[in-house]
């Protein structure tokens, strides 16, 4: 089945600094990932999209200079949060799916999530 | 703006009852429905519904989609300890670049079963 790997897994860091997280794909090319964020007790809230060798779209609401987006390769893609505060501080959980296939969508997998936490 | 709603929001049921859980969307552009499992970390994948009325089966779990009425479920017999975590559907809609889906979530259904 399809890997995501993401890492870290937990950041813990001081209020002001800038925290980058990486996602990628182990066994399969992934031209769009997708960031999302999940507030305790709450579901995943898709931040964006991120697009190889393209600027990632982002959703109603997000930052885009707040939440920096790099998607360099076929199976890498990076956020950074910058700047980041205590109300910044979530589970930030990334995704990527393969290629369609014959004109059909396929399953977005996950990777593990990041726990951030901004002191 | 894209919904889905489920229920119930959580569930206690006892090692061996049978659950059904439900989904219901109102997307714009729909692609699929996926069904997600959720415990301690980050989602992992169920089943992924297309067409209407086909059931997919995996072991003990088992879903269908109906697109008339919006709407899905997802059933698990014979329920088992390991079963208990969050159960989270997603649609997903052709995403503003037109190629992969972006997915809207539901808050998810808590299931707990217990000895």
């Amino acid at each position: 089945g399809a890997v995501v790997s993401q890492h870290p897994s937990r950041v813990i860091c001081k209020s002001g600094t800038s925290v980058k997280i990486e996602c990628r794909s182990l066994d399969f090319q992934a031209t769009t990932m997708f960031w999302y964020r999940q507030f305790p007790k709450q579901s995943l809230m898709l931040m964006a999209t991120s697009n190889e060798g393209s600027k990632a779209t982002y959703e109603q609401g997000v930052e885009k200079d707040k939440f920096l987006i790099n998607h360099a390769s076929l199976t890498l893609s990076t956020l950074t949060v910058t700047s980041a505060h205590p109300e910044d501080s979530s589970f930030y959980i990334c995704s990527a799916s393969r290629e369609e296939y014959r004109g059909r969508d396929q399953p977005q997998h996950f990777g593990d999530g990041t726990r951030l936490s901004i002191l | 703006e894209d919904k889905v709603v489920q229920s119930p929001l959580s569930l206690v049921v006892h090692e061996g009852d049978t659950v059904t859980l439900n989904c219901s969307y109102e997307v714009t552009n729909f692609r699929s429905l996926l069904w997600y499992k959720q415990e301690k970390k980050a989602p992992t994948f169920l089943f992924m519904l297309t067409s209407s009325g086909i059931e997919k089966k995996s072991g003990r779990l088992s879903s269908i989609l109906d697109k008339k009425e919006l709407s899905s479920i997802l059933n698990i017999t014979a329920t088992q300890t390991g079963d208990s975590a969050i159960y989270l559907c997603a649609v997903g809609t052709l995403s503003n670049t037109g190629t992969a889906s972006k997915l809207t979530f539901g808050t998810g259904t808590r299931l707990q079963v217990t000895l």
